[in-house]
């Protein structure tokens, strides 16, 4: 079964600070990964994934096979990117479905 | 470009009442989904259809019931609702196509329910 884990709940940096929010998934084949942010009044959206390999508001992440994860990082926060993150993990190819972790909410202090 | 719209934005039930949230999206997608977000859970998946004439459960669809009534529109039913069923509810859809964007999902407004 696959998995998705953000072990933390909540997560306040100041800022200018860097951040790294931690995500851990757990499948057995080759796996597509997300960040997806919700800002606040706002509808979720894809925020960046894996097979792009970009940077998104200065966000990246990058995909670790061996540790099975796919932080998201930034290195200066700013006050907009206070919002909920959700990793989420789809199979590859004819995937259907994601699977989301239970969410980061960042808030970066002034 | 509406993209996705949720139907109602707010609702409050009484236990065993029924009630349907309407899902319609006008960007063609072949596939549509129903979650639920919940306070330490993240999202979970309750019904989803991969294309017009199929539905298919997911993580958490106890409780509910789902129609596909064309390629536009995905329809949840609440058929006697249960305080536990308290939650903002989110549509999606994606285009189901191919690999590249495959699981791209654009999400709806979402819909909260509290069941009293």
């Amino acid at each position: 079964a696959q998995r998705v884990t953000q072990p933390e709940k909540l997560l306040s940096v100041f800022k200018g600070a860097p951040v790294e929010l931690k995500c851990n998934y757990s499948y057995s084949g080759s796996p597509e990964l997300f960040w997806y942010v919700q800002y606040s009044r706002q509808r979720l959206q894809l925020l960046l994934r894996h097979i792009s390999r970009e940077s998104i508001k200065g966000f990246t992440a990058d995909l670790n096979k061996g540790e099975t994860s796919f932080h998201l990082k930034k290195p200066f926060a700013q006050e907009e990117d206070s919002a909920m993150y959700y990793c989420a993990l789809g199979r590859g190819g004819s995937a259907r479905q994601l699977t989301f972790g239970s969410g980061t909410q960042l808030t970066v202090l002034p | 470009n509406a993209g996705v719209t949720q139907t109602p934005k707010f609702q409050v039930l009484k236990t065993g009442q029924s009630m349907t949230l309407q899902c319609a999206q006008d960007m063609n997608h072949n596939s549509m989904y129903w979650y639920r977000q919940d306070p330490g859970m993240g999202l979970r998946l309750i019904y989803y259809s991969a294309s017009e004439g199929t539905t298919d459960k997911g993580e958490v669809p106890n409780g509910y019931n789902v129609s596909r009534l064309n390629k536009r529109e995905f329809s949840l039913r609440l058929e006697s609702a249960a305080p536990s069923q308290t939650s903002v509810y989110f549509c999606a859809s994606r285009v189901g196509q191919g690999y590249s964007g495959a699981n791209v999902l654009t999400f709806g407004a979402g819909s909260r329910l509290t069941v009293l």
